[in-house]
């Protein structure tokens, strides 16, 4: 368990309406990600936070804004959805330890964009 | 071309079996290799972490690099039902910031 919670867990929404979804950790830890996953394209990293509001884009951060206020939240924002990002989406933390250094992911919101 | 190649598989194998399963990538800078297991509809989990080549071993579960043919592989012993899960590899290059994940294998092991 990465200590990582995401909610909501399950979100139906219509084209064109705004979603954010949240990721929380109890870690502490300074870098947090955000993936989509779809069939046949496997994990894509969508942005990504170094610390309290300093971001980077992913590879498929069209469509998508984040915003991480306080180390412990990191939200991702839909601006206005659209049926292709019907997805499954994860948090991810980097913890950093003695014999590893890689990411762990927390359990995932399902999105169905209507 | 993909950067990370994975055989979505399914691959189906009885209980008691040796699997292997495999990824290619195309670029040299990868330096940081993992493998994930994933059940349905859950997050995935770190199984193996290598930084390099070599191999790692870990109860049942045995990954290998080999750098000079850009192939990596998980070997699963002593195959159980439980371990029923996509598996997915998972590569970054300078650090572990932006990692380039394989599609998944599949993996089935029945009774």
């Amino acid at each position: 368990d990465a200590g990582i919670t995401q909610s909501p867990r399950h979100k139906v929404t219509e084209t064109g309406t705004p979603v954010t979804l949240r990721c929380h950790q109890t870690e502490n830890h300074r870098y947090m990600y955000w993936y989509r996953q779809d069939p046949g394209h496997g994990l894509r990293l969508i942005h990504y936070s170094y610390g309290v509001k300093d971001t980077d884009k992913g590879e498929v951060s069209d469509g998508y804004s984040v915003s991480r206020s306080k180390t412990e939240d990191f939200l991702l924002t839909l601006e206005s959805a659209t049926s292709s990002q019907t997805s499954v989406y994860f948090c991810a933390i980097r913890r950093s330890g003695s014999t590893t250094d890689t990411q762990y992911f927390g359990p995932g919101t399902r999105l169905t964009v209507l | 071309q993909k950067e990370v190649e994975q055989d979505p598989g399914p691959l189906s194998v009885p209980e008691g079996a040796i699997v292997s399963l495999n990824c290619t990538y195309s670029n040299s800078a990868f330096q940081y290799f993992m493998w994930y297991r994933q059940y349905s509809r859950k997050g995935p989990e770190l199984l193996m972490y290598t930084y390099s080549s070599g191999n790692k071993e870990d109860g049942r579960f045995t990954a290998q690099v080999d750098k000079s043919s850009k192939y990596i592989s998980l070997f699963i012993r002593d195959s159980q039902p439980s371990d029923s899960a996509t598996y997915l590899c998972a590569m970054g290059k300078g650090n572990t910031d932006k990692l380039i994940f394989g599609t998944g294998t599949r993996l089935q092991v029945f009774p």
